[in-house]
């Protein structure tokens, strides 16, 4: 079954920039989306299709794939930014998840 | 605003069948706006996908579950349901229901999820 992998967790200081990475077998041929997800909140899409961000969400967040993976960048890291990140893509027809990266901002 | 609300006993005993049931508003399970899913995730592990249906009855399931799972609807009620037969301990888990507009797209809205223990 297809699997992908993420770190467990990242920590960094307010300001700095964050590279949370999904690994797949051929992910850039996959739409690749990812989500923010607060205790307490729902999941919130953040990315889509690899790198397009929804209306309403801070242009410090962006997205890109290549080969086996994808990256999910936060560029200037605000402590409202602290929370799970998950990966999700679509692999012969099942939906996957990544294992989610806590991001802590110190 | 979709809204998804999960409910469910809590405490399932191995062996036995699992119930759950999600009440859906702001949009009916009928009008073949959304693909209804359930995902969950298991004590410190990712998320998983358990499957999903698409009114009037195209349901799709994970292939590791596929044998022990069915998801239904109940248009009257406008819920949305999972059954999951022969538990064990690997079944515990947050259970979360979920609406995806098509397969391949991003999981539009959630439930707040309802958290089932198997044990004896």
């Amino acid at each position: 079954s297809y699997e992908l992998t993420q770190p467990q967790s990242l920590s960094l200081s307010p300001g700095q920039t964050a590279g949370i990475t999904c690994s797949g077998d051929e992910l850039a041929d996959l739409p690749v989306y990812w989500y923010q997800w607060k205790p307490g909140q729902s999941p919130l899409l953040i990315i889509y299709q690899g790198n397009n961000r929804p209306s309403g969400i801070p242009e410090r967040f962006s997205g890109s794939t290549s080969g086996d993976t994808a990256t999910l960048t936060i560029n200037g890291i605000q402590s409202m930014d602290e929370a799970e990140y998950h990966c999700q893509a679509w692999a012969s027809g099942t939906a996957v998840f990544g294992g989610g990266t806590k991001v802590t901002v110190l | 605003q979709v809204q998804l609300q999960e409910s469910g006993p809590g405490l399932v005993e191995p062996s036995q069948t699992l119930s759950l049931t999600c009440a859906v508003s702001g949009d009916s399970l009928t009008t073949g706006d959304y693909y209804w899913t359930w995902i969950r995730r298991p004590p410190g592990k990712g998320l998983e996908w358990i499957g999903y249906i698409y009114y009037p009855g195209s349901a799709y399931y994970n292939p590791s579950l596929q044998s022990r799972v069915a998801i239904s609807v109940d248009a009257s009620k406008n819920q949305l349901s999972l059954r999951l037969i022969s538990v064990t301990a690997a079944d515990t888990a947050q259970y979360y229901c979920a609406a995806a507009p098509s397969p391949g797209d991003h999981f539009a809205h959630w439930g707040q999820g309802t958290p089932v223990i198997v044990s004896s």
